[in-house]
């Protein structure tokens, strides 16, 4: 089965720094990649996702960006952070059968 | 819009009661929801699954049923423990670019389990 691990676990940035969040995959090839971000009490936001390496597709506009470099390997990043961008960002993949599985989160804090 | 996963906040229970959690969606064409338990700091867990064909199905201590004709679906816990505490959230998904499926969440709920 697959595995997901994202670091760092938490992360606390001043405004206007730079971010990279990276998340990779182990157990499964050629999966589908997502990065959700989650705000305290609420339900999860798709931010982007991702089908193949080098493809990106981003659901609402933002200061976030996002990367595949490799196919198990998926990167949230921005130039500079807005204090709105903190949050609980979660990487997701999907099997086979379609099933989505979470790592486990970064805790993004934006001073 | 469509939505999905229209939950209220927080429920409360005794330890060892059962536990039900309502879920209801607005788009009629959906045939496929799934469940989740985030517990905090954690990402979510996938719990169980339904597909339109069915109106129940059951796990290791959970059934959730649908209903179809109300757009409603109910996540039971049976014998409700300790560490079922945790957001629960009731999601659908939906087919994007290519193959991706993206899931749609609501903001949960919230269920406290009580000694």
């Amino acid at each position: 089965s697959q595995t997901i691990h994202q670091w760092p676990a938490t992360l606390v940035q001043p405004v206007g720094s730079p971010l990279s969040l990276e998340c990779t995959v182990e157990g499964t090839s050629n999966p589908n990649l997502y990065w959700y971000r989650q705000a305290a009490g609420r339900g999860l936001q798709l931010l982007f996702y991702s089908v193949g390496i080098g493809q990106i597709s981003s659901e609402v506009p933002q200061n976030l960006s996002a990367s595949r470099p490799q196919d198990r390997q998926f990167i949230l990043s921005s130039k500079k952070l807005l204090l709105s961008d903190s949050g609980f960002y979660l990487c997701a993949c999907t099997d086979r059968v379609g099933e989505q599985f979470f790592g486990p989160g970064t805790r993004l804090t934006v001073l | 819009g469509e939505s999905v996963g229209l939950h209220l906040p927080t429920l409360s229970v005794q330890e060892g009661d059962n536990s039900i959690i309502n879920c209801a969606y607005s788009n009629s064409a959906s045939d496929y929801f799934i469940w989740y338990k985030q517990e905090s700091g954690k990402g979510p867990q996938f719990i169980i699954d339904i597909r339109s064909n069915m109106d129940k199905r059951q796990g290791q201590r959970v059934t959730v049923l649908l209903n179809k004709t109300v757009k409603h679906l109910s996540l039971q816990i049976a014998a409700t423990q300790p560490g079922d505490s945790a957001v629960y959230f009731c999601a659908e998904p939906r087919v994007g670019s290519g193959s991706a499926r993206q899931l749609t969440f609501g903001s949960g709920t919230q269920l406290t389990v009580l000694p």
